[in-house]
């Protein structure tokens, strides 16, 4: 059975730190690693990582993948209190539906 | 930018009563799914479709039913309501590899329901 484990399960930090979420994996026949932003209402997609791509970079926010150790984590430079709501990591195996992690909710403050 | 429309976004009910819970999306995706999520936890699925008069049950069992009578539309029904189906219900869709997308989902902005 595909499972995701995320930690850690929350994080309050100040803004202007840098904050790592990780994210472990077992999954048969591996096909992709997601990650996405859920804040109030549903979730947003953020990066996808595959064997042909392993490391992400969107401004301030980073991704890398492991499939040896079998994780991946995000990475968060200089937050802001805009980049505070529950970041999901997801995997998507054999099965072909992505498998969800219970996420890590994330509050910046001033 | 995702067009997938979630109805109703928020309904109280109260025990026993029939409810359907409405999406919609017109990106032309094969796959549509329903996760189910309460406060705090993950994504569960519960049903998804990879197109027209394709349906199955996903990891998570539910009482609810789904149909695909159109690529569109994906409504998921519940006959008769219970406290225990108290939760988020996010409906997404997704487009397949071979049309230049990641796989990544598209969610709906959600239907919450309570039932009393």
């Amino acid at each position: 059975e595909d499972k995701v484990v995320q930690s850690p399960l929350s994080l309050v930090v100040h803004e202007g730190d840098t904050v790592t979420l990780n994210c472990s994996y077992e999954v048969t026949n591996f096909r992709s690693l997601l990650w996405y932003k859920q804040e109030k209402k549903a979730p947003t997609f953020l990066f996808m990582l595959t064997s042909s791509g392993i490391e992400k970079k969107s401004g301030r926010l980073s991704s890398i993948l492991d499939k040896k150790e079998l994780f991946s984590i995000l990475n968060i430079t200089a937050t802001q209190t805009g980049d505070s709501a529950i970041y999901l990591c997801a995997n998507s195996g054999s099965a072909r539906q992505l498998t969800f992690g219970s996420g890590t909710q994330l509050t910046v403050l001033p | 930018e995702a067009d997938i429309y979630q109805t109703p976004r928020y309904l109280v009910i109260g025990t026993g009563k029939k409810i359907t819970l409405e999406c919609s999306q017109t990106m032309g995706h094969d796959k549509m799914y329903w996760y189910q999520q309460d406060p705090g936890m993950e994504l569960h699925l519960i049903h998804y479709s990879y197109g027209v008069n394709s349906t199955e049950k996903g990891d998570l069992s539910s009482e609810s039913t789904v149909s695909r009578i159109r690529t569109e539309h994906f409504p998921l029904t519940l006959e008769s309501a219970r406290p225990s189906h108290t939760s988020q219900y996010l409906c997404a869709s997704s487009p397949p590899p071979g049309q230049g997308s990641t796989g990544e989902l598209f969610f709906g902005e959600g239907s919450r329901l309570t039932v009393l």
